[in-house]
């Protein structure tokens, strides 16, 4: 069964610096892709970065950059540069090849203050 | 914006009534998963609909069904509701390319906030 976990209820960073947020993961797929999604208050669910099982570099989108580290079942999400907007629910999730359904972590509530 | 609208944004309703939950996709795109978001907690799969044609499952009782129009719009019907039905539904289009998985990219509507009473 596949699996995503999120450690970190609440993160907080303060405006301009980096953060770190963790996802693990765990599936039995060779084939697999591992997104990062983004909620605000208001709800809707923003498409922020997607890596591959097979990819070689780590994603990277603007101020988004994935750690993958696929032997350790990680793609931890790097936000540079915080800013106060980035206050949000953040959410790792994962599909496999033979599955058409995302499967969600618990998410990470980010707080940016200034 | 995803280009992705749903209908209604809130919704009341009483435990035992029905209620229809409305998705439009994106442009172009011809799958529709729909997702149940509980209170604090990650959103779950319900079902997806691909070129009209339901295309996978998640736990949920066959009280939950959808449709899926030639437009590739789509609907999510709950009968018999109850207090744990209580949520944020969340409609999410993608392109459907065979083959195409894990790739393709789910893009999310704003969601429908379900209150039973």
């Amino acid at each position: 069964a596949q699996k995503i976990t999120q450690t970190q209820p609440g993160m907080f960073v303060q405006e301009k610096e980096a953060v770190t947020l963790d996802c693990t993961y765990d599936t039995s797929d060779p084939s697999y892709g591992l997104f990062w999604y983004k909620q605000p208050s208001s709800g809707e669910m923003i498409f922020l970065i997607y890596q591959g099982s097979y990819d070689q570099q780590n994603a990277t989108e603007g101020r988004y950059s994935l750690n993958f580290q696929k032997a350790r079942k990680s793609a931890n999400l790097v936000i540079s540069a915080s800013q106060l907007g980035d206050s949000a629910m953040y959410f790792c999730a994962m599909r496999g090849r033979n599955t058409d359904k995302l499967i969600f972590g618990t998410g990470t509530r980010l707080q940016v203050f200034p | 914006e995803t280009g992705v609208t749903q209908s209604p944004t809130h919704l009341i309703k009483t435990r035992g009534q029905q209620v229809t939950l409305r998705c439009s996709s994106q442009s172009g795109h011809n799958t529709v998963s729909w997702y149940q978001q509980a209170l604090g907690q990650g959103p779950q799969f319900i079902f997806q609909y691909y070129r009209e044609e339901e295309n996978g499952r998640g736990n949920f009782p066959p009280r939950f069904s959808g449709l899926q129009f030639p437009n590739y719009s789509s609907e999510l019907n709950v009968n018999a509701l109850e207090l744990d039905d209580s949520a944020l539904y969340l409609c999410a289009s993608s392109l459907g390319l065979a083959g195409s998985a894990p790739k393709e990219t789910q893009y999310f509507g704003p969601g429908t906030r379900l209150l039973v009473l």
